[in-house]
Protein backbone atom coordinates (compact mmCIF):
# COMPACT_ATOMS: atom_id res chain seq x y z
CA UNK A 1 0.00 0.00 0.00
CA UNK A 2 1.46 3.43 -0.63
CA UNK A 3 2.05 5.93 2.23
CA UNK A 4 -0.35 8.55 0.59
CA UNK A 5 -2.73 8.04 -1.77
CA UNK A 6 -4.52 10.03 -4.24
CA UNK A 7 -6.95 9.96 -7.60
CA UNK A 8 -4.14 11.13 -10.51
CA UNK A 9 -7.00 12.16 -12.27
CA UNK A 10 -7.92 14.43 -14.30
CA UNK A 11 -10.95 15.96 -13.08
CA UNK A 12 -12.04 17.98 -16.05
CA UNK A 13 -14.58 20.93 -14.68
CA UNK A 14 -16.37 23.64 -15.85
CA UNK A 15 -15.60 27.10 -14.56
CA UNK A 16 -17.71 27.37 -11.59
CA UNK A 17 -18.22 23.86 -10.56
CA UNK A 18 -17.79 22.29 -7.08
CA UNK A 19 -14.80 19.93 -7.07
CA UNK A 20 -13.92 17.88 -4.28
CA UNK A 21 -10.59 15.39 -4.08
CA UNK A 22 -9.96 12.71 -1.54
CA UNK A 23 -6.80 11.35 0.07
CA UNK A 24 -5.80 8.52 1.93
CA UNK A 25 -2.49 7.60 4.32
CA UNK A 26 -1.43 4.36 5.59
CA UNK A 27 0.47 5.78 8.49
CA UNK A 28 -1.80 5.98 11.99
CA UNK A 29 0.20 8.21 13.56
CA UNK A 30 0.82 10.84 11.71
CA UNK A 31 1.18 14.09 12.96
CA UNK A 32 0.17 16.85 10.63
CA UNK A 33 -1.68 17.36 6.96
CA UNK A 34 -1.60 19.54 4.38
CA UNK A 35 -2.57 19.97 0.90
CA UNK A 36 -0.39 22.06 -1.50
CA UNK A 37 -0.66 23.14 -5.01
CA UNK A 38 1.87 22.78 -7.99
CA UNK A 39 1.45 24.09 -11.50
CA UNK A 40 3.28 22.66 -14.22
CA UNK A 41 6.99 22.49 -13.74
CA UNK A 42 7.06 24.90 -10.48
CA UNK A 43 8.17 23.99 -6.95
CA UNK A 44 5.00 23.44 -4.51
CA UNK A 45 3.13 25.82 -3.15
CA UNK A 46 1.13 25.36 0.25
CA UNK A 47 -2.67 25.60 0.13
CA UNK A 48 -3.75 25.26 3.23
CA UNK A 49 -2.75 23.03 6.55
CA UNK A 50 -5.08 20.66 7.29
CA UNK A 51 -6.41 20.70 11.18
CA UNK A 52 -8.85 17.68 12.99
CA UNK A 53 -11.92 20.06 12.87
CA UNK A 54 -11.63 21.00 9.60
CA UNK A 55 -11.04 24.46 8.00
CA UNK A 56 -12.07 26.70 5.54
CA UNK A 57 -10.06 29.23 3.62
CA UNK A 58 -12.36 31.29 0.59
CA UNK A 59 -13.38 28.88 -1.62
CA UNK A 60 -11.51 25.89 -0.29
CA UNK A 61 -12.37 23.17 2.93
CA UNK A 62 -10.14 20.65 4.05
CA UNK A 63 -11.84 17.99 5.78
CA UNK A 64 -9.61 15.08 7.75
CA UNK A 65 -10.90 12.11 9.41
CA UNK A 66 -8.56 10.54 11.34
CA UNK A 67 -10.18 7.26 12.09
CA UNK A 68 -10.23 6.68 8.52
CA UNK A 69 -7.43 8.33 7.65
CA UNK A 70 -8.73 10.12 5.18
CA UNK A 71 -8.26 14.02 4.24
CA UNK A 72 -9.99 15.47 1.73
CA UNK A 73 -10.29 19.27 -0.47
CA UNK A 74 -13.39 20.78 -1.65
CA UNK A 75 -12.72 23.72 -3.87
CA UNK A 76 -16.13 25.70 -4.82
CA UNK A 77 -17.02 28.11 -8.20
CA UNK A 78 -13.68 26.64 -9.56
CA UNK A 79 -11.67 29.15 -11.49
CA UNK A 80 -9.31 28.68 -14.59
CA UNK A 81 -6.63 29.51 -12.20
CA UNK A 82 -7.50 26.72 -9.93
CA UNK A 83 -5.85 24.66 -12.72
CA UNK A 84 -2.90 22.29 -11.20
CA UNK A 85 -1.75 18.99 -9.14
CA UNK A 86 -2.50 19.23 -5.78
CA UNK A 87 -0.64 17.36 -3.72
CA UNK A 88 -2.10 15.38 -0.09
CA UNK A 89 0.82 15.93 2.25
CA UNK A 90 1.05 14.26 5.56
CA UNK A 91 4.05 14.54 8.35
CA UNK A 92 4.81 11.26 9.44
CA UNK A 93 6.58 13.13 13.13
CA UNK A 94 6.17 16.55 13.92
CA UNK A 95 9.18 18.52 12.53
CA UNK A 96 10.10 15.62 10.35
CA UNK A 97 10.00 15.16 6.47
CA UNK A 98 6.88 15.05 4.59
CA UNK A 99 5.40 11.95 2.41
CA UNK A 100 3.31 13.46 -0.55
CA UNK A 101 0.85 11.72 -2.26
CA UNK A 102 1.67 11.81 -6.41
CA UNK A 103 -1.14 14.58 -6.72
CA UNK A 104 -4.52 14.95 -8.78
CA UNK A 105 -4.52 16.61 -11.80
CA UNK A 106 -7.35 19.22 -12.40
CA UNK A 107 -8.26 21.18 -15.20
CA UNK A 108 -10.93 24.06 -15.22
CA UNK A 109 -12.31 24.81 -18.21
CA UNK A 110 -13.85 28.07 -19.71
CA UNK B 1 12.27 38.47 -2.06
CA UNK B 2 12.53 36.83 1.41
CA UNK B 3 11.09 33.17 0.25
CA UNK B 4 13.83 30.24 -0.41
CA UNK B 5 16.27 29.98 -3.14
CA UNK B 6 17.74 27.62 -5.01
CA UNK B 7 20.72 28.17 -7.39
CA UNK B 8 21.38 26.89 -10.43
CA UNK B 9 17.57 26.30 -11.65
CA UNK B 10 18.90 24.06 -14.69
CA UNK B 11 21.86 22.20 -15.31
CA UNK B 12 22.56 20.06 -17.75
CA UNK B 13 25.74 17.81 -17.06
CA UNK B 14 27.47 14.59 -18.88
CA UNK B 15 26.88 11.49 -16.78
CA UNK B 16 29.74 10.74 -14.39
CA UNK B 17 30.61 14.50 -13.52
CA UNK B 18 29.94 15.68 -10.36
CA UNK B 19 26.96 18.69 -9.55
CA UNK B 20 26.86 21.02 -6.40
CA UNK B 21 23.07 22.85 -5.74
CA UNK B 22 22.67 25.19 -3.55
CA UNK B 23 19.59 26.25 -1.26
CA UNK B 24 18.96 29.56 0.70
CA UNK B 25 16.40 28.96 3.03
CA UNK B 26 14.01 31.74 4.73
CA UNK B 27 16.29 33.76 7.11
CA UNK B 28 14.74 33.09 10.32
CA UNK B 29 13.75 29.38 9.69
CA UNK B 30 15.87 26.17 11.45
CA UNK B 31 15.26 23.45 9.46
CA UNK B 32 15.86 22.77 5.66
CA UNK B 33 14.47 19.62 3.92
CA UNK B 34 16.12 18.25 0.05
CA UNK B 35 13.45 16.42 -1.80
CA UNK B 36 14.08 15.39 -5.24
CA UNK B 37 10.54 15.02 -7.66
CA UNK B 38 10.82 13.08 -11.20
CA UNK B 39 7.85 13.42 -13.63
CA UNK B 40 4.10 12.47 -12.50
CA UNK B 41 5.46 12.00 -8.58
CA UNK B 42 4.83 14.04 -5.86
CA UNK B 43 8.10 15.51 -4.56
CA UNK B 44 10.23 12.40 -2.47
CA UNK B 45 11.80 12.92 0.51
CA UNK B 46 16.13 12.91 0.87
CA UNK B 47 17.34 14.57 4.31
CA UNK B 48 16.95 16.82 6.09
CA UNK B 49 18.84 19.41 8.64
CA UNK B 50 17.96 20.84 11.97
CA UNK B 51 20.56 23.91 11.77
CA UNK B 52 23.47 22.40 10.89
CA UNK B 53 22.70 18.99 12.12
CA UNK B 54 21.72 17.23 9.20
CA UNK B 55 18.65 14.39 11.29
CA UNK B 56 17.99 11.82 8.83
CA UNK B 57 18.85 10.31 5.09
CA UNK B 58 16.74 8.78 3.37
CA UNK B 59 17.66 5.16 1.67
CA UNK B 60 17.30 7.37 -1.77
CA UNK B 61 20.48 9.04 -0.91
CA UNK B 62 23.17 6.21 -2.18
CA UNK B 63 26.60 7.21 -1.22
CA UNK B 64 27.37 9.88 -4.40
CA UNK B 65 25.07 11.74 -2.54
CA UNK B 66 26.12 14.29 0.28
CA UNK B 67 24.52 17.27 1.72
CA UNK B 68 25.99 19.95 4.29
CA UNK B 69 24.85 23.33 6.34
CA UNK B 70 27.51 24.17 7.53
CA UNK B 71 26.52 27.78 9.06
CA UNK B 72 23.23 26.31 9.83
CA UNK B 73 21.99 28.81 7.18
CA UNK B 74 22.56 27.62 3.61
CA UNK B 75 22.93 24.24 2.17
CA UNK B 76 24.16 22.15 -0.36
CA UNK B 77 23.40 18.89 -2.66
CA UNK B 78 26.31 17.34 -4.41
CA UNK B 79 25.85 14.67 -6.25
CA UNK B 80 29.46 12.64 -7.76
CA UNK B 81 29.63 10.62 -10.43
CA UNK B 82 26.38 11.20 -11.73
CA UNK B 83 23.87 8.93 -13.59
CA UNK B 84 21.06 9.71 -16.10
CA UNK B 85 18.64 8.25 -13.37
CA UNK B 86 19.63 11.32 -11.03
CA UNK B 87 18.00 13.21 -13.51
CA UNK B 88 14.96 14.71 -11.96
CA UNK B 89 13.75 18.36 -10.10
CA UNK B 90 15.61 19.05 -6.80
CA UNK B 91 13.72 21.13 -4.25
CA UNK B 92 14.69 22.43 -1.03
CA UNK B 93 12.34 23.73 1.53
CA UNK B 94 12.48 25.71 4.70
CA UNK B 95 10.42 25.52 7.97
CA UNK B 96 10.76 27.16 11.93
CA UNK B 97 9.98 24.39 14.03
CA UNK B 98 8.30 26.33 16.60
CA UNK B 99 5.03 24.48 18.81
CA UNK B 100 2.33 24.02 16.12
CA UNK B 101 2.07 22.58 12.63
CA UNK B 102 5.31 22.49 10.72
CA UNK B 103 4.97 24.43 7.96
CA UNK B 104 7.66 23.53 5.03
CA UNK B 105 8.46 26.06 2.25
CA UNK B 106 9.49 25.23 -1.09
CA UNK B 107 12.28 27.20 -3.22
CA UNK B 108 11.75 26.99 -6.78
CA UNK B 109 13.54 23.70 -7.43
CA UNK B 110 16.93 22.92 -9.93
CA UNK B 111 16.43 20.80 -12.52
CA UNK B 112 19.14 18.55 -13.48
CA UNK B 113 19.45 16.62 -16.63
CA UNK B 114 22.26 13.71 -17.24
CA UNK B 115 22.98 13.35 -20.70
Amino acid sequence: RKEVEQDPGPFNVPEGATVAFNCTYSNSASQSFFWYRQDCRKEPKLLMSVYSSGNEDGRFTAQLNRASQYISLLIRDSKLSDSATYLCVVNWEYGNKLVFGAGTILRVKS
Amino acid sequence: DTGVSQDPRHKITKRGQNVTFRCDPISEHNRLYWYRQTLGQGPEFLTYFQNEAQLEKSRLLSDRFSAERPKGSFSTLEIQRTEQGDSAMYLCASSLLAGGIDEQYFGPGTRLTVT
